[in-house]
């Protein structure tokens, strides 16, 4: 099967300016999450749709990220205006389950350079 | 809230000795625990988990963990290392309250030196 794919990979956007990630997930996977690493950090949850609901969203740093799963397919997350510190790579992540021992599918994650 | 350390952002072993990895929790209730390896240029892959039961986990690539209630830990073992163990690993913890969010460790490099 297919595996979470991301895209595009590395994006490179000057402070102001919208940028948004795509992220398409295992086939038949209800759950998608979103998660983010800054600058070498811990991977923090940003949040997690079932099907085109958002389940979670506590994650999220701020107005100015917007996330989408219309059809409750694919998702986008929108970042508008970037800010410097919004550079990082962000993960997408997919399963089946809900439950709590269900192990996460990770895309290759984009990189973001805000400049 | 529970939250996770992993000591050392690098380790480095030579190749054929042991990788010891540690990573300690906080929790307020049993977790779910989760040790994640990124090699390069690619996603998060599951090493392992351990959920109830025993608490010594088996994974992928010959890689173990144990889970000590006792002294809040779930350190990543194998007993031999391999060039192709280069790569940065993640100790992840979810307490399944019905918020699905893994919380993560800030990572550790593993380098292998031939």
């Amino acid at each position: 099967e297919a595996g979470v794919t991301q895209f595009p990979s590395h994006s490179v956007i000057e402070k102001g300016q919208t940028v948004t990630l795509r992220c398409d997930p295992i086939s038949g996977h209800d759950n998608l999450y979103w998660y983010r690493r800054v600058m070498g950090k811990e991977i923090k949850f940003l949040l997690h749709f079932v099907k085109e609901s958002k389940q979670d969203e506590s994650g999220m740093p701020n107005n100015r990220f917007l996330a989408e799963r219309t059809g409750g397919t694919y998702s986008t997350l929108k970042v508008q205006p970037a800010e410097l510190e919004d550079s990082g790579v962000y993960f997408c992540a997919s399963s089946q389950n809900m439950d709590g021992n269900s192990p996460l599918h990770f895309g290759n994650g984009t990189r973001l350079t805000v400049t | 809230a529970q939250s996770v350390t992993q000591l050392g952002s690098h380790v480095s072993v030579s190749e054929g000795a042991l990788v010891l990895l540690r990573c300690n929790y906080s929790s307020s209730v049993p977790p779910y625990l989760f040790w994640y390896v990124q090699y390069p240029n690619q996603g998060l892959q599951l090493l392992l988990k351990y959920t109830t039961g025993a608490t010594l986990v088996k994974g992928i690539n010959g890689f173990e963990a144990e889970f000590k209630k006792s002294e809040t830990s779930f350190h990543l073992t194998k007993p031999s290392a391999h060039m192709s163990d280069a790569a940065e690993y993640f100790c992840a913890v979810n307490m399944d309250t019905g918020r699905r969010a893994l919380t993560f460790g800030s990572g550790t490099r593993l380098q292998v030196q031939p």
